[in-house]
């Protein structure tokens, strides 16, 4: 079975640029997430999608962070413009679903940002 | 919400068993503990889950004691290949069932 893809794993840009990010999560999963993981600390659930409508986007910084998840599958996550403590590995994860026992999320090897 | 507390690291002798503990004492009648680890420069993956019950697969054994308000991760014989961050979550009904991640506990399995 394929695991979670991710790409780009590097990206490099200057304050103020845009960037995107690019998950497919495992075929048949109803659930996606996008974490921010900042170095030293544990991954943050910035959305959590179900199909492809939104459940949580509470921690979404929404003036300069967007996702959408086209057709219930692949995601992509953008942020314009970034600052310099977007610095961080941003995780994609994805469930069978998201509620009872089937709550095990198998992740991406994320997509590690600087932002200089 | 149902938060967790771990040492912020530990050490282990390669071949021993490690032993991860995890206090969660808010925590109520129907959330999960949950296990992750995440190995450097990787994403987190799965260990293991109880909810109140002990639990074994093949990776660990999970031991939630009587009054659910901590538990233990074992990893019965330590190897290099486990030295990560081991997290542990509980998972709380927000509606979508939201995971939090703490900043967990390192364990270096030495040799």
């Amino acid at each position: 079975e394929a695991g979670v893809a991710q790409s780009p794993r590097y990206k490099i840009i200057e304050k103020r640029q845009s960037v995107a990010f690019w998950c497919n999560p495992i075929s048949g999963h109803a659930t996606l997430y996008w974490y921010q993981q900042i170095l030293g600390q544990g991954p943050k659930l910035l959305i959590q999608f179900q199909n492809n409508g939104v459940v949580d986007d509470s921690q979404l910084p929404k003036d300069r962070f967007s996702a959408e998840r086209l057709k219930g599958v692949d995601s992509t996550l953008k942020i314009q413009p970034a600052k310099l403590e977007d610095s961080a590995v941003y995780l994609c994860a994805s469930s069978p679903a998201s509620g009872g026992t089937k709550n095990i999320q198998y992740f991406g090897a994320g997509t590690r940002l600087s932002v200089l | 919400d149902a938060k967790t507390t771990q040492p912020t690291s530990m050490d282990c002798a390669e071949g021993r068993a490690a032993n991860l503990p995890c206090n969660h004492s808010t925590i109520s009648g129907n959330e999960y503990v949950y296990w992750y680890r995440q190995i450097h420069s990787q994403g987190p993956q799965y260990i293991i889950h109880g909810l109140k019950n002990n639990e074994t697969n093949e990776m660990a054994s999970l031991i939630i004691t009587e009054d659910r308000k901590s538990s233990t991760l074992i990893l019965p014989h330590a190897t290099l290949r486990d030295t990560a961050v081991y997290y542990c979550i509980v998972r709380y009904n927000t509606g979508g069932f939201k995971t939090i991640f703490g900043a967990g506990t390192r364990l270096f399995v030495k040799a």
